[in-house]
């Protein structure tokens, strides 16, 4: 089945720096791959998603890139504001199977 | 129904007793997922249903955990004569088919004393 690792475990940046967080995984079969924010005490919701058909693609502060020959992804968040702290998990997907995620990367930004 | 709905919220139960968690996905996904999440940890993925198809029952940890998924929408997670190490959260999430946006209930937050 498909494994997704993710690093850094825990990143912490100044108000206004830039974070990235990269995934790797191991299905080729993924196609799909979404990342996930999780505030403390309440449920994982979806920021970005990228499909396989398209190597980047960004919605304001985020970005996400794709790079199917070496299975990985990455998210970057420009101009981090403390509300961007929380913890983020990215995942795989084939239209076959089931979605995995990575281990989770906690986000500090300090003002 | 508007979204990922997850009964109870929260449960408290002594060790060896058996325990069921509700999910009612959102009207008309076919894929649900369970994943169980210790505090401070990540998504434990537990089981996962598509259509008709035959769950993937690869992530359950031990035989004490099962799942069934009625009519194609509700599905209960049973954990027989739970453990201390069962206490997390137990997340529920649904879509439209697989490989594609999954949404998450609240959660049910299990506590085993």
């Amino acid at each position: 089945g498909e494994n997704v690792e993710q690093h850094p475990s825990t990143l912490s940046v100044q108000e206004g720096d830039s974070a990235v967080i990269k995934c790797t995984y191991s299905d080729s079969a993924s196609n799909y791959f979404p990342w996930y924010k999780q505030e403390l005490g309440k449920r994982p919701q979806l920021i970005i998603d990228i499909r396989s058909n398209v190597g980047e693609k960004k919605d304001q502060r985020i970005a996400v890139t794709l790079n199917k020959t070496a299975k990985h992804f990455s998210l970057h968040i420009t101009e981090t504001q403390p509300e961007d702290s929380a913890v983020y998990f990215c995942a795989a997907s084939s239209g076959n199977n089931d979605m995995r995620f990575g281990a989770g990367t906690r986000l500090t930004v300090k003002p | 129904g508007a979204g990922v709905s997850q009964s109870p919220s929260n449960k408290v139960t002594e060790k060896g007793k058996d325990v069921e968690l509700r999910c009612d996905p959102i009207s008309g996904h076919t894929a649900l997922y369970w994943y169980r999440q210790s505090l401070g940890q990540g998504l434990e993925f537990l089981i996962y249903f598509q259509g008709n198809s035959a769950p993937d029952k690869s992530g359950l940890p031990s035989d004490r955990f099962s799942a069934e998924r009625t009519g194609g929408s509700v599905s209960t997670l049973t954990i027989q004569r739970t453990q201390q190490e069962d206490s997390a959260v137990y997340l529920c999430a649904s879509s439209f088919s697989s490989g594609n946006t999954i949404y998450f209930g609240e959660g049910s937050w299990l506590t085993v004393v």
